[in-house]
């Protein structure tokens, strides 16, 4: 399907486990982000990506690792997932940032208990 | 740091009616984006506001860029139900970043 895909969409870990979210997008966009949205916070960027090998932190980084080997997958790592990691995730793609509008997947509704 | 403030947080309007919401940052950007967000779902974009007196249109929507007041409207012409959702304004941080700050949203609800 074209597009950008995440996946899984709902997971339960539990703290301390390691856990990867991943988003694939088909239209070759030079641009990808990972925001996590929560209540009372709404959208915060965590980490970007501008090329295939070439990614930096955004807001809210700490926890988080990334990578992007390829340019349509920018999976994201929660190294030791904690409660406060609780979040909806989404996956973003732009083929011109920022001069162009980002495209959302679906998100990753994630809970750790 | 950039501070994004959307108002009013909470809408409520009459099908039929006008209004307008506001999106005021607090650093010179040139960029200003606007999404909506149904219930569960992912952010779709509205617009793409890429310099100062920008104005785009959509259907019942219309935004605005005021770079110079820090200052974005979205107005609603003739509200249905269907617009129905939550607004958010997003701001590039600055010259040369690829960051974006979210304004907290304006959930709107339009009644019959």
């Amino acid at each position: 399907d074209a597009g950008i895909t995440q996946s899984p969409r709902y997971k339960i870990t539990e703290t301390g486990r390691q856990v990867t979210l991943m988003c694939h997008q088909t239209w070759s966009h030079s641009y990808m982000f990972w925001y996590r949205q929560d209540l009372g916070h709404g959208l915060r960027l965590i980490y970007y990506s501008a090329a295939a090998d070439i990614t930096d932190k955004g807001e809210v980084p700490d926890g988080y690792v990334v990578s992007r080997s390829k340019t349509e997958n920018f999976p994201l790592t929660l190294e030791s997932a904690t409660r406060s990691q609780t979040s909806v995730y989404f996956c973003a793609s732009s083929g011109g940032w920022p001069d162009t509008e980002a495209f959302f997947g679906q998100g990753t509704r994630l809970t750790v208990v | 740091e950039l501070k994004v403030e959307q108002n009013p947080l909470f809408l409520s309007m009459q099908e039929g009616k006008n209004y307008t919401i506001y999106c005021n940052y607090s650093t010179t950007s040139d960029r200003l984006y606007w999404y909506r967000q149904d219930p569960g779902k992912s952010l779709e974009s509205l617009f793409v506001l890429l310099s100062n007196g920008a104005v785009k249109q959509e259907g019942r929507l219309m935004a605005s860029l005021d770079t110079k007041a820090r200052l974005s409207t979205l107005h609603i012409t003739a509200a249905v139900h269907d617009l129905s959702a939550t607004y958010f304004c997003a701001v590039l941080v600055g010259a040369g970043s690829y960051q974006l700050t979210f304004g907290k949203g304006t959930k709107l609800s339009v009644i019959p």
